[in-house]
């Protein structure tokens, strides 16, 4: 596709129960990021590739919080035992450049996480 | 890590200029100064980025003052559909930036 796509765009969980996110960046694009939305906030910062590194997770805020991105390309967000501080917006954002550096961000729509 | 303040909330009218300022006091020498726009129920998307002086492009202009501390997002002639949430972010990096809450811009009738 043309921009990035995430999946599901929204998921509703039972407390406790483990959800998985799907970002697929723009093809080519080396850096992929993911943020935590909560309403009327900025996104916040939670993890980044380059390519299939992971270089930097210091913003998961728990080891429920756990990402990978294996091949490069397509990354998953998984959250394991859900609960309910964990409703947010989660975005994923691509770049055609390496992280060191400031070029544009292609985000996609989110996911929507609600945890009952 | 530089962070930034901008107003919470502005109004304007339909056509008129808008300017957004932001104030980032601790700006680094390496630091790019890039400005996003999101919609409801959407990711945010690029604006416009500058290190310097004036930069211009089909949706907007961006002023950045000698010092740097400061800068100006300025949206010509505005619409209803200008209606959203405008973030300021400074950083050499693009894992360096802080993402407030931005300036959440309603455009009126």
């Amino acid at each position: 596709g043309a921009g990035v796509s995430q999946s599901p765009r929204y998921k509703v969980a039972k407390r406790g129960q483990d959800v998985a996110l799907r970002c697929d960046p723009i093809s080519g694009h080396v850096s992929l990021f993911w943020y935590q939305q909560a309403l009327g906030q900025g996104p916040e910062f939670l993890t980044y590739f380059q390519n299939e590194a992971q270089l930097d997770k210091s913003g998961l805020p728990s080891d429920r919080f756990f990402a990978e991105r294996p091949e490069g390309s397509v990354s998953t967000l998984k959250i394991q035992r859900t609960q309910q501080e964990d409703s947010a917006v989660y975005l994923c954002a691509s770049s055609l450049v390496g992280s060191a550096n400031t070029g544009e961000l292609f985000f996609g729509e989110g996911s929507r996480l609600t945890v009952l | 890590l530089a962070k930034t303040t901008q107003p919470i909330s502005m109004d304007s009218y339909e056509g008129q200029e808008v300017n957004i300022t932001c104030s980032h006091n601790n700006i680094a020498t390496n630091d790019y100064i890039t400005w996003y726009q999101q919609f409801p129920s959407q990711g945010p998307r690029f604006i416009i980025q500058g290190y310097k002086t004036k930069v211009t492009n089909e949706v907007a202009s961006l002023f950045i003052p000698a010092d740097r501390k400061s800068s100006t997002l300025s949206l010509p002639r505005v619409s209803l559909s200008d209606t959203a949430v405008y973030y300021c972010l400074v950083g050499g990096s693009n894992y360096q930036l802080i993402w407030g809450a931005g300036t959440k811009l309603i455009i009126k009738p």
